[in-house]
């Protein structure tokens, strides 16, 4: 069974310095990895997506994502934070088999400090 | 959210009342999932759809019920058989349920509450 894992609850910045949301993940096959982010009381917003080719996924707002095979990796990244990147993120893999529904992580709250 | 609107946006629910979550696309997606959220864990798949009059249970499907009459139309009944039903529901839609590299988009979700 496929699984992803967010081991932290919270990520604390300033604004203006670099941001990393880590995420690890198992599934078998090629892996096609999501990340969203979650404000308030609202559904999910979709900030990029890794399938394949270059490891650096660039997507919305700035964010990019590494992808490490060996490491099973894929960090959400960002050089510069802002106060209204606060919110809850979250990375899922989509399930390669026939429903092709995501899995997600327990998600992680990014708080930025002014 | 675009293109996916969920409703009502808050609902509450009586013991034994069934209630019925609506959401609709105009993104004209095959696919179309719904998913459960509970404080500090991620989204579980109830139901997911990939065409019209076809449908298959998720990983929590019990207590839940669902139909998909037409493309656009994929509402969610919570039954009383449902025992701990307050969360947040989220609909979401893709082109394709065969593409592996093809996006979910969410709804806004429709917050419910039992008293």
């Amino acid at each position: 069974a496929q699984s992803v894992a967010q081991p932290e609850d919270q990520v604390n910045v300033a604004e203006g310095n670099p941001l990393t949301v880590k995420c690890t993940y198992s599934v078998s096959g090629n892996p096609y990895l999501f990340w969203y982010v979650q404000y308030p009381n609202r559904g999910l917003q979709f900030l990029l997506k890794y399938i394949t080719g270059d490891n650096l996924v660039k997507g919305s707002y700035g964010f990019e994502a590494e992808f490490n095979k060996s490491q099973t990796s894929f960090h959400l990244k960002k050089p510069s934070a802002l106060v209204s990147d606060s919110a809850l993120y979250f990375c899922a893999v989509r399930d390669n088999k026939g429903r092709r529904a995501l899995t997600f992580g327990s998600g992680t709250r990014l708080q930025v400090q002014p | 959210d675009g293109g996916i609107t969920q409703s009502p946006k808050y609902l509450f629910r009586k013991e034994g009342q069934n209630v019925t979550l609506s959401c609709e696309q105009n993104l004209n997606h095959d696919a179309m999932y719904w998913y459960r959220q509970d404080p500090g864990q991620g989204l579980r798949l109830i139901y997911y759809s990939q065409i019209v009059n076809d449908f298959q249970k998720g990983d929590i499907a019990e207590g839940y019920s669902v139909s998909r009459e037409k493309k656009e139309s994929f509402p969610l009944t919570v039954t009383s058989a449902q025992k701990n039903p307050t969360a947040f529901y989220l609909c979401a839609s893709s082109i394709r349920l065969a593409g592996e590299s093809d996006t979910q988009y969410f709804g806004p979700g429709t917050r419910l509450t039992v008293l």
